[in-house]
């Protein structure tokens, strides 16, 4: 199956600090990309889709302006933790697809904690 | 909003059991995906249903779409303990709308 990749896998932070996670997909053109908050035994939180080239669309309740997302390119996706607090600690998932509305593909997370 | 419901939360069963989870949506779907995550790993794709009432197997794993395609259902036969994990279900209704996944089923296997 199609390879997404996640950098940093772990990430320790001071509160206030700015903290940003990489998505790539390694052999395929992804033209969405979305992200996903994981709280620990619970289910995936949509946050945001984002199709390359145009603005992300936000899910209701994610403030746009604390979680910055950029797609660049048809292969890497930003998400920028912006004056990161300790609520904002929790896993965070990108998957890709190629086509919108198809299957995805599921990086391995960023552990994030912010002290 | 959609919503799609997934039961039970919790399963429990006896290496050699069989397993079935269900999958309930608010409204018809255009497509429903099935994705397990391994504890400490990240969900990865099982499969896609699309058509009403289709049923699709992977060797001990049975998947089923509603003929109304709004429920679905996945069965393990006689449960491994390779098996564990969770396993989300996820669905959009028709139209370009991103997925929307259940909360997903955890499955323990006692040996």
């Amino acid at each position: 199956g199609a390879v997404v990749s996640q950098h940093p896998s772990r990430v320790i932070c001071k509160s206030g600090t700015s903290v940003k996670i990489e998505c790539r997909s390694l052999d395929f053109q992804a033209t969405t990309m979305f992200w996903y908050r994981q709280f620990p035994k619970k289910s995936l939180m949509l946050m945001a889709t984002s199709n390359e080239g145009s603005k992300a669309t936000y899910e209701q309740g994610v403030e746009k302006d604390k979680f910055l997302i950029n797609h660049a390119s048809l292969t890497l996706s930003t998400l920028t933790v912006t004056s990161a607090h300790p609520e904002d600690s929790s896993f965070y998932i990108c998957s890709a697809s190629w086509l919108p509305y198809n299957e995805q593909f599921f990086g391995p997370g960023t552990r994030l904690t912010v002290l | 909003g959609q919503q799609v419901m997934q039961i039970p939360q919790y399963q429990h069963v006896q290496e050699g059991e069989d397993f079935t989870t269900y999958c309930n949506s608010s409204t018809t779907l255009s497509n429903i995906q099935w994705y397990k995550q391994r504890p400490g790993g990240h969900p990865v794709f099982l499969i896609q249903l699309v058509k009403s009432g289709e049923v699709k197997k992977q060797k001990r794993l049975t998947f089923q779409f509603g003929e109304a395609k709004k429920n679905s259902s996945l069965h393990i036969t006689a449960t491994q303990t390779t098996d564990v994990g969770t396993y989300f279900c996820a669905g959009a209704p028709s139209g370009n709308t991103p997925l929307v996944f259940g909360k997903g089923t955890r499955l323990s296997v006692i040996a």
